[in-house]
């Protein structure tokens, strides 16, 4: 089984800032991943899908980046809003997500 | 406009079985799969399993054995069966809808179970 390793657990930074997270496969899943975003109380939501293709209506500051075993999530000028859990997921069949990251506004 | 909601009892006791249905519109469920995630309280997402539109099914393994998921497409609902329920499977159950990319792009509201004793 595949197994995706999300880092940091968690992170604060201030709006306006770029922020960087990490997903890790146990082995090569191409660009087979896709991340959401999940706010308290709420669904998840597709952001990025085959690792770098942003979902409708996703704002550009969302870039998705990657291939193989590392893939990265890049938020530029983090706006209040994105306050939220991020989960990177690899696709198709038997999905498995990341344990999440949250990422906090000081 | 593609919806998905699941319905589902609150409180489940002990051992017990476990039985929520996804009732979706705007698609149909012979066009795309629907996945069933949990999400325990804290925590993270798990997948669950999945109703594949041709009508087969998959199962995380960790679920297997007491997992099971089933469909009427005439009503447009997916259910979801677990029986012997623990302590630890006190989640949030989502049903989600996945695209030919592979990837959930619509997800129901999640119906909240409590495990009691």
């Amino acid at each position: 089984n595949i197994v995706m390793t999300q880092s940091p657990k968690s992170m604060s930074i201030s709006v306006g800032d770029r922020v960087t997270m990490n997903c890790k496969a146990s082995q090569n899943v191409y660009n087979n991943i896709a991340w959401y975003q999940q706010k308290p109380g709420q669904s998840p939501k597709l952001l990025i899908y085959y690792a770098s293709n942003r979902y409708n209506g996703v704002p550009d500051r969302f870039t998705g980046s990657g291939y193989g075993t590392d893939f990265t999530l890049t938020i530029n000028s983090v706006q209040a809003e994105d306050a939220a859990f991020y989960y990177c997921q690899r696709i198709y069949n038997s999905p498995t997500f990341g344990g999440g990251t949250k990422l906090e506004l000081k | 406009q593609v919806q998905l909601k699941e319905t589902g009892p609150d409180l489940v006791q002990l051992t017990q079985t476990l039985s929520i249905t996804c009732t979706v519109s705007g698609f149909s469920l012979t066009t795309y799969n629907v996945h069933w995630v949990r999400q325990p309280p804290g925590k993270g997402l798990e997948w669950m399993g999945a109703m594949w539109n041709g009508g087969g099914t998959d199962y995380n393994s960790a679920f297997k054995s007491r997992l099971s998921i089933s469909r009427d497409t005439s009503k447009s609902q997916v259910f979801l069966k677990m029986n012997s329920l623990q302590t630890d499977d006190t989640a949030k159950y989502f049903c989600a809808r996945q695209t030919a990319m592979g990837v959930m792009d619509a997800w129901g509201q999640g119906a909240s179970v409590t495990v009691s004793s």
